[in-house]
C-alpha cells in the first residue's frame, strides 16, 4: 500500500539558516508522482513541486531545492537562507498512476523560522 | 491549471446543525475530491465526488454524515450533518486536472462547531 512518512513533526530554525525537510515514501507502482505542498497559517494549500518516478534529476528553484532518490525512496526538500515567510506546514504527497486514487499525504512538518 | 473557489471560507456553527460547503471550479474536471484536515493533522480524504452518480466514500466516512452532490463537471457540495465539536476542521475541495496526476486545491473552509 502507498504510504508517505515525514518523520520530522516540527522544525525550528533561525532566519538565514538552511533547512531540509525529509520525506520517505512507499509504493509498489513503477510510475508515480511525488509532490510538496506548503500550507501557511491562512490554511490554503500551495503547490510547490511535482516529480515523476522516471525523473531523478534534482531541481533548484530560487531558494528551494529538491533531492529525489529512488534508491532510498526519498524526496527531500531544502530551503536555503530561510525567511520568516517560510514558516508553514509542509506536506509531502504521493500519487500512484495505476489506481486512479487521489493523493496520499504525509503528516506534515511544521517549520518555524525565527527572526 | 484549475482555479477553485469555496464558500463559505469559514463558519462557526452550533452542535446539531448542518452546513453545506460549495466548491466551484473554473473549468470542467472529471475528478473532484473532498478532504478533511482536523486541527494539527494531515489531510484525510473523505470522498471522491463523481459527476452523475453517488460519491465514493473512504473508510470511516458515510453518506448520511457527509452527503455530497456533483450536479455537473464544475461544481460540488459537501454537507456536514448533525455537527459535533469533533467536526471542527478545515474542509478542502480539490479537482483533478487534464492529467490524472494533476490535483488542485481550493482555499478551504474553516469550520468551528460549538
Amino acid at each position: 500500500a502507498q504510504k508517505v512518512t515525514q518523520a520530522q513533526t516540527e522544525i525550528s530554525v533561525v532566519e538565514k539558516e538552511d533547512v531540509t525537510l525529509d520525506c520517505v515514501y512507499e509504493t509498489r507502482d513503477t510510475t508515480y508522482y511525488l509532490f510538496w505542498y506548503k500550507q501557511p497559517p491562512s490554511g490554503e494549500l500551495v503547490f510547490l513541486i511535482r516529480r515523476n518516478s522516471f525523473d531523478e534529476q534534482n531541481e533548484i528553484s530560487g531558494r528551494y531545492s529538491w533531492n529525489f532518490q529512488k534508491s532510498t525512496s526519498s524526496f527531500n526538500f531544502t530551503i536555503t537562507a530561510s525567511q520568516v515567510v517560510d514558516s508553514a506546514v509542509y506536506f509531502c504527497a504521493l500519487f500512484e498512476n495505476s489506481g486512479n486514487t487521489p493523493l496520499v499525504f504525509g503528516k506534515g512538518t511544521r517549520l518555524s523560522v525565527i527572526a | 491549471s484549475a482555479v477553485i473557489s469555496q464558500k463559505p471560507s469559514r463558519d462557526i456553527c452550533q452542535r446539531g446543525t448542518s452546513l453545506t460547503i460549495q466548491c466551484q471550479v473554473d473549468s470542467q474536471v472529471t475528478m473532484m475530491f473532498w478532504y478533511r484536515q482536523q486541527p494539527g493533522q494531515s489531510l484525510t480524504l473523505i470522498a471522491t465526488a463523481n459527476q452523475g452518480s453517488e460519491a465514493t466514500y473512504e473508510s470511516g466516512f458515510v453518506i448520511d454524515k457527509f452527503p455530497i452532490s456533483r450536479p455537473n463537471l464544475t461544481f460540488s457540495t459537501l454537507t456536514v450533518s448533525n455537527m459535533s465539536p469533533e467536526d471542527s476542521s478545515i474542509y478542502l475541495c480539490s479537482a483533478g486536472g487534464r492529467s490524472s496526476y494533476e490535483q488542485y486545491f481550493g482555499p478551504g473552509t474553516r469550520l468551528t462547531v460549538t
